[in-house]
């Protein structure tokens, strides 16, 4: 069955980086793409960008886009997201999500939480 | 930027049918889906493609779409269907989802 594992929790400092990790498992991990998508404490969800699994090709949400790297890499079925110069707004639960055949979320990570915290 | 409306919160007795709308300017040109989300879990998948249900999800959870507005019916409605529903639509390249609607069971 599809998978999706992500990597543990993390606690950064404002202003460092995180990265962000998301194994696939169970189908052909370079024909679908990823998006991510974050969930600040109490609130709703927000769409941060998406990634071509096959290709690289990426497109980022405006909010975002000048600290956001998605990276997807086929050797492994794993896809990353990097975001930089973190501040404490950007606690959050980050998850990855793809769509099998359609451009809905079908498969969703269990989530990563990222507290930014001095 | 592209928003997509939905209210707050709805209510709704056990057996009863709960009606959750999302509204969007654009939502005419593009498939809606709908996602449930309980507390410290993953998002699920109830709708895609406006109308459609994925395997597993059971039949009271419906979903429809005319003009600008969308709607998630859920039918003979279930404590277990107590949750965040949140639609979902896509302005060209860009996922946009709705505020959330908490549902509440009583």
């Amino acid at each position: 069955q599809v998978q999706l594992v992500q990597s543990g929790a993390e606690v950064k400092k404002p202003g460092a980086s995180v990265k962000v990790s998301c194994q696939a498992s169970g189908y052909t991990f370079a024909n679908y793409g990823f998006s991510w998508v974050r969930q600040a404490p109490g609130q709703g969800l927000e769409w941060l960008g998406w990634i071509s699994a096959n290709n690289g090709n990426t497109h980022y949400g405006q909010k975002l886009h000048d600290r956001l790297t998605m990276t997807a890499d086929t050797s492994t079925n794993t896809a990353y997201m990097e975001l930089r110069t973190l501040r404490s707004d950007d606690t959050a639960v980050f998850f990855c999500a793809t769509g099998l055949g359609h451009s809905a979320f079908d498969h969703w990570g269990l989530g990563t939480l990222v507290t930014v915290s001095s | 930027s592209y928003d997509l409306t939905q209210p707050p919160s709805v209510s709704v007795s056990p057996g009863q049918t709960a009606s959750i709308t999302c509204s969007g300017d654009k939502l005419g040109d593009s498939y809606v889906c709908w996602y449930q989300q309980k507390p410290g879990q993953s998002p699920t998948l109830v709708i895609y493609e406006d109308t459609k249900r994925p395997s597993g999800i059971p039949e009271r959870f419906s979903g429809s779409s005319a003009g600008n507005t969308a709607t998630l019916t859920i039918s003979g409605t279930q404590a277990m269907d107590e949750a965040v529903y949140y639609c979902q639509a896509w302005d060209t390249t860009t996922a946009v989802f709705g505020g959330g609607t908490k549902l509440t069971v009583l």
